[in-house]
């Protein structure tokens, strides 16, 4: 069975900080992606990435930035964190033409 | 752009009633459509999918036709149960370049016994 892992559950940061929220999969996906999910607007991608060190903007990159410096780890940087960027944070890869699996998701808090 | 419109929750509903969550989809070409349910707590699972008009997908009792003409995939469900209580979102993906998805709003089913 594919496995993809986020590093934290649950995650408070303070305005300004740095945060590292990270995903590892177990298998050898090329093809890694960044959401975040809030009330009302679905999923939006942030970043994706389709090979070590290679990354692409997605729809809502500002504020981001994203690491893959191996195939399994797919790290999404917060520069300086802001109340605005409170959400839940859902990992994907993807699995076959078109499908998408999902990590259990980090829920960020900004205070 | 490519686009995904499904009805607004929440929908609550008794155990063993049906269950009818539409949606519809604004795309260029020929998208594959697909309906992901996400449990209290946890992260998306593809519930089912449909790549070509007219096909029909379906798993765990939850079924959705792919209609072009009217750029529609509808979620179904003869009998709910209690268990299927969850966010359900529609999505598209589109041919060429990345393999981007788009997601709907998402839908909440509370299904009470």
């Amino acid at each position: 069975d594919v496995k993809v892992t986020q590093s934290s559950r649950y995650l408070v940061k303070r305005t300004g900080e740095k945060v590292f929220l990270e995903c590892v999969q177990d298998m050898d996906h090329e093809n890694m992606f960044w959401y975040r999910q809030d009330p009302g607007l679905g999923l939006r991608l942030i970043y994706f990435s389709y090979d070590v060190k290679m990354k692409e903007k997605g729809d809502i990159p500002e504020g981001y930035s994203v690491s893959r410096e191996k195939k399994e780890r797919f790290s999404l940087i917060l520069e300086s964190a802001s109340t605005n960027q409170t959400s839940m944070y859902l990992c994907a890869i993807q699995t076959g033409p078109y499908e998408q699996y999902f990590g259990p998701g980090t829920r960020l808090t900004v205070t | 752009g490519d686009s995904v419109t499904q009805m607004e929750g929440p929908v609550t509903l008794s155990e063993e009633a049906f269950l009818t969550i539409n949606c519809t989809y604004t795309a260029t070409g020929y998208p594959s459509l697909f309906w992901y349910v996400q449990y209290p707590g946890e992260g998306l699972q593809l519930l089912l999918k449909a790549t070509k008009a007219d096909d029909k997908g379906s798993n765990k009792g939850f079924e959705a036709t792919y209609r072009k003409e009217t750029t529609s995939f509808h979620l179904e469900k003869g009998s709910v149960q209690v268990s299927d209580s969850a966010v359900y979102f529609c999505a598209l993906s589109g041919q060429g370049g990345y393999q981007k998805v788009t997601f709907g709003t998402g839908t909440k089913l509370q299904v009470i016994p």
